[in-house]
């Protein structure tokens, strides 16, 4: 397995604020890939994080509400900018186990923004 | 398009009782499938995957999973359930061919009556 370490863990923040979420991996990888889990709901994929590359964001996402950093192979940021009530969900990093595009990805704790 | 269908949002069964979690899936691609399992406020964690080669996959915790390619099925089952498999249940198609995403069904609360 891997040890993912996302900081913070949790945040309260006020409504039009951001804040920059960290994913710190304790091995190299070359694919990291942030989700969002609003409250109650499933996994939803943001967008893939490969180092040396713009980050590919999914349908629904833009690059300008959630900026991505991945400065090297161990380390990426994920903000949520001009956050509203609807941000309010758990954020993920996560990175493939094995195979790069067939393994299991394993998952870090999240962090659980709540915004008022 | 390519996805992931999890039958029933929430399953209930009595201690001891047969688990059985649907999961169908679309895919352009050979599939590769995994189910992860997530505790009350805990992160996720990987039960069983089926990659290639045997289509029975046994995972932790006494779970497994059968990938039916005729069906595009890969329900995931336990012969006796304990108190402490409470959780939601969520299955994942891993599409090589789109840049490795993992997409995740609906999930699927089970609760387990004592």
């Amino acid at each position: 397995s891997a040890v993912i370490s996302q900081k913070p863990s949790r945040d309260i923040c006020q409504r039009g604020t951001s804040l920059t979420i960290q994913c710190q991996v304790d091995s190299q990888v070359t694919m990291m890939f942030w989700y969002r889990q609003q409250p109650g709901q499933s996994l939803t994929l943001i967008a893939t994080a490969n180092q040396g590359s713009e980050a590919t964001y999914e349908s629904g996402f833009v690059i300008d509400k959630f900026p991505i950093s991945r400065p090297n192979l161990t380390f990426s940021t994920l903000t949520v900018s001009n956050m509203s009530p609807e941000d309010s969900s758990i954020y993920l990093c996560s990175v493939p186990l094995g195979d790069s595009l067939t393994g299991e990805l394993f998952f870090g704790e999240g962090s659980r923004l709540t915004v008022l | 398009a390519q996805s992931v269908t999890q039958l029933g949002s929430h399953v209930s069964v009595s201690e001891g009782a047969l688990v059985l979690l649907r999961c169908n899936y679309s895919s352009s691609v050979p599939p590769y499938l995994f189910w992860y399992v997530q505790y009350p406020n805990q992160g996720l964690q990987l039960l069983l995957k089926y990659t290639t080669g045997a289509t029975l996959v046994k995972g932790i915790n006494g779970f497994e999973a059968e990938f039916k390619k005729s069906e595009t099925s890969f329900h995931l089952t336990k012969p006796s359930a304990h108190m402490s498999d409470a959780a939601e249940y969520f299955c994942a198609v891993r599409l090589y061919n789109q840049g490795g995403k993992l997409i995740f069904g609906q999930g699927t609360e089970l609760s387990v009556k004592p």
